[in-house]
């Protein structure tokens, strides 16, 4: 099955860095790729994502990258704000499979 | 707001007994999912419902169970409850329970096995 590989799982930024998280995976055939945010008590929100057709989205601060050659794919966070510290899951998923969810990283930005 | 309701919110227990937690999908999505987050955990897929049938099943345990009604909520029942489940219970939904089809998680059941 589709394993799912995050890192760091662990970020700490000053207010106003950029912040990446990567992500690796083993299924070839994966074509959809979700990031998730989820805050202090809160369930995991869908915060941006990509399939396999596009190298590239971004959303104001926010920007996925896929790398399908090599298999990964990463979040881009531009001038980090104190409201992004945050736990964020990677995912991917195909077909009618489950999405595998990475382990998490968990953001942390100090003013 | 995902449009997901979970309840109840907290639940407090002792090992052995059985509980319910109970999840109302988005409105229009006929898919349900049960994840469970223990501490430093990440996701765990336990079971996946479509229009009231089982489509997927993770690492359920034989204690646990889950079913989608008509109406298209759900019911995750664990019983003989154990210290080690206690963890965070979340429910998702999505419109097609398909691959690329969005997961929208309700802000979780926290169940506390003394």
């Amino acid at each position: 099955g589709e394993n799912v590989e995050q890192h760091p799982s662990t970020l700490s930024v000053q207010e106003g860095d950029s912040a990446v998280i990567k992500c690796t995976y083993s299924d070839s055939a994966s074509n959809y790729f979700p990031w998730y945010k989820q805050e202090l008590g809160k369930g995991p929100q869908l915060i941006i994502d990509i399939r396999s057709n596009v190298g590239e989205k971004k959303d104001q601060r926010i920007a996925v990258t896929l790398n399908k050659t090599a298999k990964h794919f990463s979040l881009h966070i531009t001038e980090t704000q104190p409201e992004d510290s945050a736990v964020y899951f990677c995912a991917a998923s195909r077909g009618s499979y489950i999405p595998t969810f990475g382990r998490g990283t968990s953001l942390i930005v100090h003013p | 707001d995902s449009g997901v309701t979970q309840t109840p919110k907290h639940l407090i227990t002792a090992t052995g007994q059985r509980v319910t937690l109970r999840c109302s999908p988005r409105s229009g999505d006929l898919s349900v999912y049960w994840y469970q987050q223990s501490l430093d955990q990440g996701l765990q897929f336990l079971i996946q419902y479509y229009n009231g049938e089982e489509r997927a099943k993770g690492n359920i345990l034989e204690r646990f169970s889950a079913q989608q009604f008509p109406d298209l909520h759900s019911e995750l029942n664990l019983s003989s409850l154990e210290l080690g489940d206690s963890a965070l219970y979340f429910c998702a939904s999505s419109v097609t329970g398909g691959s690329d089809s969005p997961l929208h998680f309700g802000n979780g059941t926290r169940l506390t096995v003394t």
